[in-house]
């Protein structure tokens, strides 16, 4: 199975403050087809998961553009520019390249 | 909007068996693949089924493979998640997810709680 590596496991940020998730795959993601299936999902406190960003770098719609995703192959970052009180929580990352679909341990961002 | 609904948890004890139903609304359900994912008490997120949009196909990651059952009905919007010999480490919130092409778990229900213990 694909194991996704999530660094780092705590983030705290103030308001405003840029901050980025590193996800680092055991395999390349990249998948046959030329698309790299890893996405990036938010779970705030007592709610469930939400979709951020698919594809590395696709905004899912109503997510705000302060939320960006990059990377290939093996290595896979998010970025919040600008961290407002609404974005804290556990951010996973998820692949869908390889079966069985697999998540990363989640990085949960504490607002200071 | 999009509605995931889940209910059927509980406690049941090690080795019966619990089937958890998803009513969905507000989108064309046999248009969506559907999939249910766990997350342990404290823990990440793990997949545990997913289903075709018309149910022709499943799949399933081996630690419950041949113990889960994923199923559907079209007609009645319905998802289900029949499972057998249950164990300890099967408790968890089990969420049903909607799959968009390419993008599963697009939207989420708010989750049904198993616990299994004696």
């Amino acid at each position: 199975d694909v194991v996704l590596t999530q660094t780092p496991p705590t983030l705290s940020a103030t308001i405003g403050q840029s901050v980025s998730i590193s996800c680092r795959s055991s395999q390349s993601l990249l998948d046959s087809d030329g698309d790299t299936y890893l996405n990036w999902l938010l779970q705030r406190p007592g709610q469930s998961p939400q979709l951020l960003i698919y594809s590395v770098s696709n905004l899912e719609s109503g997510v705000p553009n302060r939320f960006s995703g990059s990377g290939s192959e093996t290595d896979f970052t998010l970025k919040i520019s600008g961290v407002e009180a609404e974005d804290l929580g556990v951010y996973y990352c998820m692949q869908a390249t390889h079966a069985p679909f697999t998540f990363g341990s989640g990085t949960k961002l504490e607002i200071k | 909007e999009v509605q995931l609904v889940e209910t059927g948890g509980g406690l049941v004890q090690p080795g019966r068996s619990l089937k958890l139903s998803c009513v969905a609304s507000g989108f064309t359900f046999n248009n969506y693949w559907m999939s249910w994912t766990r997350q342990a008490p404290g823990k990440g997120l793990e997949w545990v089924a997913s289903i075709t949009n018309s149910g022709g196909s499943t799949y399933y990651p081996d630690s419950v493979k041949g113990r889960f059952t994923i199923s559907r009905d079209n007609a009645q919007n319905t998802l289900y998640l029949q499972m057998n010999s249950l164990r300890s480490e099967d408790t968890a919130t089990y969420y049903c997810t909607r799959d968009r092409i390419f993008t599963p778990f697009d939207y989420w229900g708010q989750g049904v709680m198993v616990t299994v213990s004696s």
